[in-house]
């Protein structure tokens, strides 16, 4: 069964350091997400991603926050400039016609910001 | 701000007996509604949704039901099995947003053999 998998599974950093969290979504999807679970708190909305750019993104993904799919198969997160709050898990999600019932989730990264 | 809330961090149940899961929510413009299920270090995986013009939707074991004027949603497990035991998340969709999912903060249900 294809899926969604999420590359390296635990990040530690150094505060103010960037970090740069890899997905490689499902082959024929065409929509892209990051969300956030900040350990003992709700997941949390990020960003999504379509045709080549964000088509929607909460107020967390602030100006330290970008999105890229640099190639044809992997979407990735980078954070400029790590702080303490950005410890998270944080989730990868694809789907194919952007229903969220389509949403499949990657395993997640432990963020550890030291 | 939390516009979806699971009220119980945790539920115990008898393996066999019935689980209920339930969720609040504040926005009335979410339209879609779904449940997932996360086990440890796993990403959430969907279990079942509903539409806001429907009441009810069943898919085997699992039931959701949809109370609107309450707003209210609720999973039944039925019956209830040891391989049941994660974090059931309730989410919302819709209000002029299709692709963002609003989770509540998670139930942790453990199905005792």
């Amino acid at each position: 069964e294809p899926e969604v998998t999420q590359t390296p599974s635990h990040q530690v950093t150094q505060m103010g350091q960037e970090v740069i969290l890899r997905c490689v979504p499902i082959s024929n999807h065409l929509y892209f997400y990051w969300y956030r679970q900040i350990l003992g708190q709700k997941v949390e909305f990020l960003v999504s991603f379509y045709n080549n750019e964000i088509s929607e993104k909460s107020e967390i993904f602030d100006d330290q926050f970008s999105v890229e799919r640099p190639d044809g198969s992997n979407f990735t997160l980078k954070i400029r400039s790590t702080k303490l709050e950005d410890s998270a898990m944080y989730f990868c999600a694809s789907s194919d016609w952007g229903r969220v019932a389509d949403e499949f989730f990657g395993p997640g990264t432990r963020l550890t910001v030291l | 701000d939390q516009q979806v809330k699971q009220n119980s961090p945790s539920l115990s149940v008898q393996e066999g007996r019935i689980s209920i899961l339930n969720c609040d929510y504040t926005n009335s413009m979410f339209d879609y509604f779904l449940w997932y299920k996360k086990y440890p270090a796993e990403g959430p995986t969907f279990l079942i949704s509903i539409s806001s013009i429907k009441d009810k939707n069943e898919d085997g074991r699992f039931t959701v039901f949809l109370n609107k004027s309450a707003k209210h949603l609720s999973l039944h497990i039925v019956p209830s099995q040891p391989g049941d035991s994660a974090v059931y998340f309730c989410a919302a969709s819709g209000g002029g947003s299709n692709y963002k999912l609003t989770f509540g903060k998670g139930t942790l249900l453990t199905v005792n053999p």
